[in-house]
């Protein structure tokens, strides 16, 4: 597509359940990143995918928090039992390859997440 | 860990006001990028700079980078409704896993009223 697809655009979800948001990146695009956006607060990096591998979670707050790319483009944010503190704006971004020249990063408009 | 700070966090102005916002970096940037977002909408990629001392022009914006790469300002002049928006500044690194991250500062709001 011409740029980074998330969805939904809005969940809205009770305590302790599980959500899956998802990001369809621009097509080719080998690397692919999540964001956390809170409240105030700039975008905080989640997880990096280069193709379908994960190489580097370092960002991920706790083991309730995963996400796969399987097939090295589609990929989905998973989180369980959420808690209310995990309410934010989830940001996908995608660029062509590692992108040393920082000209490549294309974000996508987010997921809102919102816990009750 | 580094700490971007963003200042003033919110400015309202009228339309046609000139108007300047800062950042400034705990540690040296590596490379400084601004990003301006839209309510509902994801950050978008406004400029790069890596020299201390660059100045970068987009139009009625412009970019200055510190001689010691530690702080940065942005200059609107002639502000339009049109720049309303979330204005970040992030460092663009990379990570000893190889990923090329970024850490934001929290970001200026700013409001160009008609």
């Amino acid at each position: 597509g011409a740029g980074v697809s998330q969805t939904p655009s809005n969940k809205v979800t009770e305590k302790g359940k599980y959500v899956e948001l998802r990001c369809d990146p621009i097509s080719g695009h080998t690397a692919l990143y999540w964001y956390r956006q809170s409240l105030g607060q700039g975008p905080e990096f989640l997880i990096y995918f280069q193709g379908t591998g994960a190489a580097d979670d370092s960002g991920l707050p706790n083991d309730r928090f995963f996400a796969v790319r399987p097939e090295g483009s589609v990929s989905t944010l998973k989180i369980q039992r959420t808690e209310r503190g995990d309410s934010a704006v989830y940001l996908c971004a995608s660029s062509l390859t590692g992108d040393s020249s920082g000209y490549g990063y294309t974000f996508g408009s987010g997921t809102r997440l919102t816990v009750v | 860990t580094q700490l971007l700070e963003q200042s003033p966090q919110f400015l309202s102005i009228q339309e046609g006001e000139n108007l300047t916002v800062y950042c400034n970096s705990s540690s040296v940037f590596s490379s400084l990028q601004w990003y301006r977002q839209e309510p509902g909408e994801g950050p978008v990629l406004l400029v790069t700079v890596v020299t201390g001392g660059e100045v970068k022009k987009l139009k009625r914006l412009t970019f200055q980078f510190g001689d010691a790469r530690k702080d940065s300002s942005l200059h609107i002049t002639a502000a339009q409704p049109g720049d309303t928006g979330l204005y970040l500044c992030a460092d663009y690194w990379i990570s000893g896993a190889g990923s090329y991250q970024l850490t934001f500062g929290k970001g200026t709001k700013l409001s160009v009223i008609p």
